[in-house]
């Protein structure tokens, strides 16, 4: 069973410029989540679909953040414009439903450098 | 407040020696305690999961953990440590999302 994609691994921008990350979940799973990982700490969710719609956005800071998940699979996350303090790595995970019981499985997540 | 804490940021033991990566949690009602473990350069991945039932979960890689509801405990532990377990750990509460504690680094020493 093949595992959680994302693209790109690594990339660099200067602040003010965007970038947008990509997430494919594991295939039959409904539910999608995006975590920032700042270094040294846990990762924090960002936001979280069932299917094509939002669950919970409450810490996605939608001055500069956005998220789609158009066709209740793939995702894109996008930063506009990005800020030094957004270097982070940016991992997608997904499970199957919205159990709490439900395992979340990562992705080898996408490390932003803003300069 | 929901929340998960994991006291020791690094964990160093010798290889074939047993390991015990701690985490302690505050939640109200009852709490679905996960761990898992990254890589450098990758994702998290995950090792086990405590729901319900019996205290003593077992999980990949020879891994275990020890639910303790009087302590709000979940030990990580694993009789006879490898160097390739060498790795960060979290530790992870589920309320109304995944919340995630700082992380223990663990060094296996050969």
């Amino acid at each position: 069973e093949a595992g959680v994609a994302q693209s790109p691994r690594y990339k660099i921008i200067e602040k003010r410029q965007s970038v947008a990350f990509w997430c494919n979940p594991i295939s039959g799973h409904a539910t999608l989540y995006w975590y920032q990982q700042i270094l040294g700490q846990g990762p924090k969710l960002l936001i979280q679909f069932q299917n094509n719609g939002v669950v919970d956005d409450s810490q996605l800071p939608k001055d500069r953040f956005s998220a789609e998940r158009l066709k209740g699979v793939d995702s894109t996350l996008k930063i506009q414009p990005a800020k030094l303090e957004d270097s982070a790595v940016y991992l997608c995970a997904s499970s199957l439903g919205l159990a709490r019981t439900d395992t979340q499985y990562f992705g080898p997540g996408t490390r932003l450098t803003v300069l | 407040a929901q929340s998960v804490a994991q006291p020791e940021d690094q964990v160093n033991v010798a290889e074939g020696n047993p390991l015990t990566v701690k985490c302690t949690y505050s939640v109200s009602g009852n709490p679905y305690l996960f761990w898992y473990v990254q890589y450098p350069n990758r994702g998290l991945q995950f090792l086990l999961k405590y729901i319900t039932g019996d205290n003593l979960v077992k999980g990949s890689y020879g891994f275990e953990a020890e639910f303790n509801k009087s302590q709000t405990s979940f030990h990580l532990k694993k009789p006879s440590a490898l160097v390739s377990d060498s790795a960060l750990y979290f530790c992870a509460v589920y309320t109304d999302k995944l919340i995630f504690g700082t992380g223990t680094r663990l060094q296996v020493f050969p």
